[in-house]
């Protein structure tokens, strides 16, 4: 089954500074992509950054990028410079090539930055 | 603009008494799907669609319908709504990019859902 695992519940960071969000996964396939996806208090679900597994490049995006490390499944998110419209919930997940649209989620990490 | 649409975006209701959520997208996309989200449990599949006609479970299909007679619309259904239902859902859309390769979901605004 595929799981995605994010270990930190809660986070806080101050401005202007760096904060990394940890994500693992689980999965059987060597084709696969990965997101971080934001959730700000509007609820709304605000893609953050996308990466394709087959590409060993880390994803950037701005102030955010990824460090992936395919082997650990291991799915980081750096943010650096941190701002105060960062604060947010942030999920990661992933889908599986062969699945299409089916999306795997973790539980969150609710991320707090401070001015 | 492309987006996706959800109605309503909150709801109350009773236990028992049927109701439908809406969403719909304006992009074309082949793929549609449904989520809760629940605190703790990040968001969980409810049921997807690969195209019209074509319906599948995902991982908390129970107490849900689906139907995709138009590639724009995918209604939710709860015919006998309970307690446990209480929840924010989200509809997605997203098609495969030209490469052939699935491409990003883009989320509904979210529906409050609360069942008494």
């Amino acid at each position: 089954a595929q799981t995605v695992t994010q270990s930190q519940p809660e986070m806080s960071v101050q401005e202007a500074e760096t904060v990394t969000l940890s994500c693992t996964y689980d999965t059987s396939e060597n084709n696969y992509y990965l997101f971080w996806y934001k959730q700000p208090p509007s609820r709304q679900m605000i893609l953050v950054i996308r990466q394709e597994a087959y590409k060993q490049q880390n994803a950037t995006e701005n102030r955010f990028s990824v460090n992936f490390q395919k082997a650990a499944k291991s799915f980081s998110l750096k943010i650096s410079d941190s701002q105060l419209g960062d604060t947010a919930m942030y999920f990661c997940a992933f889908v599986e090539e062969t699945s299409g649209s089916r999306l795997t989620f973790g539980e969150g990490t609710q991320l707090t930055v401070n001015p | 603009e492309a987006q996706v649409t959800q109605n309503p975006r909150y709801l109350i209701t009773v236990t028992g008494k049927k109701l439908t959520v809406t969403c719909s997208q304006n992009m074309n996309h082949e793929y549609m799907s449904w989520y809760r989200q629940d605190p703790g449990l990040g968001l969980r599949q409810i049921y997807y669609s690969m195209n019209v006609e074509v319906t599948d479970k995902g991982d908390v299909p129970e107490g849900y319908k689906v139907s995709r007679k138009e590639k724009r619309n995918f209604p939710l259904i709860l015919e006998s709504p309970s307690p446990n239902q209480t929840s924010l859902y989200f509809c997605a859309s997203s098609g495969w990019t030209s490469g052939g390769q699935v491409d990003t979901q883009y989320f509904g605004p979210g529906t409050r859902l609360t069942v008494l």
